[in-house]
């Protein structure tokens, strides 16, 4: 089975930009996460959708968005990029988002913001 | 609010020794789900070993076994027989049962083993 994988890869922008990061889950897998890994912070929830419906949210101001399609598939969307936006955006896939079940990781998009 | 503390940045441990990370979380939950992720440099963020908080025993992954104390909400990772493979970013992490099923992350304790 292919495992959770992150477009692009690597991404330099400037502020006032905005970004679109898309990530394919395992297929099956009806819940994708969304996080934001900075070095001093963690890693941070972004939002959670579950059938194309966003379940749960982060404490994230609205320039970050998502959405999911019919096949699973998720986008993140950041607006008006900030220097401060510069991160590892791990996405991560489950069958329900229980947390019974195992979130797999995606490798994650580096994002710069210049 | 719930929080994931993770007080110890960086942990170092001499290979095939034992090493435990440690972790401590708030929540007035009484149901709810503790994790301890690794991940490895410039590789994926893996599930190291999951606990169910209703459940009393520890949880253990062949080298991997948690020290869960409840009332103590605290949730420390134990690597036994350590192997220069097990160097790697370590993550507890929370999440809700009832409701949402975010997840809350510490910031990590970075692991060095030594040969």
């Amino acid at each position: 089975k292919a495992g959770v994988t992150q477009t692009p890869r690597y991404l330099i922008k400037t502020r006032g930009q905005q970004v679109t990061l898309s990530c394919s889950p395992i297929s099956g897998h009806r819940s994708v996460s969304w996080y934001q890994q900075t070095p001093g912070q963690g890693l941070q929830f972004l939002f959670e959708y579950f059938s194309e419906t966003q379940r749960n949210k982060g404490n994230f101001p609205g320039r970050f968005s998502g959405r999911q399609f019919s096949n699973s598939r998720s986008e993140m969307n950041v607006s008006t990029l900030e220097l401060g936006d510069s991160a590892l955006y791990l996405c991560a896939s489950s069958l329900t988002g229980f947390g019974t079940d195992t979130q797999y990781f995606g490798p994650g998009t580096r994002l710069t913001v210049l | 609010a719930q929080t994931v503390t993770q007080s110890q940045p960086e942990m170092s441990v001499q290979e095939a020794e034992t090493v435990t990370l440690s972790c401590t979380y708030d929540t007035s939950e009484s149901d709810y789900y503790l994790f301890w992720y690794k991940q490895p440099p410039s590789r994926q963020m893996i599930l190291v070993i999951r606990q169910e908080a209703y459940k009393q025993q520890n949880a253990t992954e062949n080298r991997f076994s948690v020290n869960f104390q409840k009332a103590a909400k605290s949730f420390s990772l134990k690597i036994s027989d350590s192997q220069l493979g097990d160097a790697a970013m370590y993550f507890c992490a929370y999440q809700f049962t009832s409701g949402t099923y975010k997840y809350i992350f510490g910031t990590g304790t970075r692991l060095k083993v030594l040969a």
